[in-house]
């Protein structure tokens, strides 16, 4: 059975500093990876999504890259904003299966402090 | 922007009780889920729908569980006789096509008393 884990469960950092953010999962064989933005009491809004075949993706000041044989991936938010605090949720969607449903790591709760 | 979503945005229920969550997802979207997140943990799967029938469902989805599409826009969650452990926050998403980018609403809060 595929779990996610997310490394830390929670970041404090101070505003302008770059940080990475951790994501790894058990079973290699996964179709794709989302990350994704949850706001408190709010959904869950897409960042990027990479495929199995890709190593990374970007957008703005987000950059996620993907290791499918070490079962790992990492978000890399650049001059972080206090805008950015939230908690990040990594997912995969594993290759069996027509549903291609998403298993979720606990996320990582960040603080970005002004 | 295309965007799915849910009402009621906050339901109250009493034990027993039985309630239909809504969504109404992106329009040419073919492929719709629901997801549960209890507070503090993670989001789970419960369902997936395609073709108007049920592709993939995860062991949280008993009897106690239906999903349907009445209509070409509106996709519901129905759980009959509420427990109190099922109090979460569900979330409805859809994807497309050949894509597996999958957009969610912005949730149905369920409290069961």
């Amino acid at each position: 059975k595929q779990e996610v884990t997310q490394i830390p469960a929670a970041l404090s950092v101070p505003e302008g500093e770059n940080l990475v953010l951790n994501c790894s999962f058990t079973d290699s064989a996964i179709y794709n990876l989302q990350w994704f933005r949850q706001d408190p009491g709010k959904g869950l809004t897409s960042l990027l999504l990479i495929q199995s075949s890709q190593r990374e993706q970007t957008s703005g000041r987000l950059n996620a890259s993907l290791d499918k044989s070490s079962g790992r991936s990492t978000l890399y938010i650049a001059a972080s904003q206090p805008g950015d605090s939230a908690t990040y949720l990594c997912a995969v969607i594993i290759s069996s299966g027509s549903a291609r449903q998403l298993t979720f790591g606990s996320g990582t709760q960040l603080t970005v402090l002004p | 922007e295309p965007e799915v979503t849910q009402t009621p945005s906050h339901q109250v229920t009493q034990m027993g009780q039985e309630v239909i969550l809504r969504c109404v997802p992106i329009s040419n979207h073919l492929y719709f889920y629901w997801y549960r997140q209890i507070l503090g943990q993670k989001v789970e799967f419960l369902v997936s729908f395609y073709n108007n029938e049920i592709s993939e469902k995860s062991e949280i989805f008993d009897d106690q569980f239906s999903v349907e599409r009445p209509d070409g826009s509106n996709f519901t969650l129905k759980i009959r006789s509420t427990k109190l452990e099922d109090s979460a926050m569900y979330f409805c998403a859809s994807r497309t096509f050949g894509k597996y980018e999958q957009y969610f609403g912005p949730g149905t809060r369920l409290t069961v008393t």
